[in-house]
């Protein structure tokens, strides 16, 4: 059965580090896009980022230069590692594999909270 | 990287049809037939219904049809049922190798 967990939300203060794992089972994160999809309090959902199965990694505007993607390929996880904390990513996170095919968000885990 | 354009609400009644609209740019939903839709209920993570404009994955009722015209995107559901009332997104990849959300609908059933 095909399952991701986050898990590593959490309170922390403004200009605070956090990092979030997503476990994968069912497949291999190493061969799917695999990404990190937020919703903040009672708003819509915002792509936050993507990483390819070569490694190649993509950001959203909002996020970029502050938060890192990254994969551990033993442990079938990706990381969202989020550094300079605000306030406006306050925001559930959900992990999201994207197939080669088809290229959209099949599988969602239930997400992680991350309090700012 | 501005998000699609939805409208906020619709409704309708039992038995009736509906549309809910996504519009784009061409850097996304006008450069690729990569747009998906994703139902949404409270507290719960996001479904996908629709995927490549017009496919439904496996176990999605047929009531479920999508489209695309141009930068403009569209989702219809037809058959209204009371368990459809929900929040429903539209996403798009991009030419910047990124991807694009929608606001967000929510549907209510009368």
């Amino acid at each position: 059965e095909v399952q991701v967990v986050e898990s590593g939300g959490g309170l922390i203060q403004p200009g605070g580090s956090l990092r979030l794992s997503c476990e994968a089972s069912g497949f291999t994160v190493s061969s799917n896009y695999m990404n990190w999809v937020r919703q903040a309090p009672g708003k819509g959902l915002e792509w936050v980022s993507i990483i390819h199965d070569g490694g190649i990694t993509y950001y959203g505007d909002s996020v970029k230069g502050r938060f890192t993607t990254s994969r551990d390929n033993s442990r079938n996880t990706i990381y969202l590692q989020m550094n300079s904390l605000r306030a406006e990513d306050t925001a559930v996170y959900f992990c999201a594999r994207t197939p080669v095919r088809p290229l959209a968000f099949d599988y969602w885990g239930l997400g992680t909270l991350v309090t700012v | 990287q501005s998000a699609l354009t939805q409208p906020a609400s619709v409704s309708g009644s039992p038995g009736q049809s509906i549309t809910i609209s996504c519009t784009g740019t061409s850097r996304d939903i006008g450069a690729f037939n990569y747009v998906s839709w994703y139902q949404q209920f409270p507290g719960k993570a996001p479904k996908l219904i629709i995927y490549d404009v017009i496919n439904r994955p496996s176990g999605v009722s047929n009531r479920f049809s999508g489209s695309k015209s141009g930068n403009t995107a569209s989702l219809t559901i037809s058959g209204l049922q009371a368990e459809d009332e929900a929040d429903y997104y539209c996403s798009s990849y991009t030419t910047s190798g990124t991807w694009v959300f929608g606001g967000g609908t929510k549907l209510t059933v009368l």
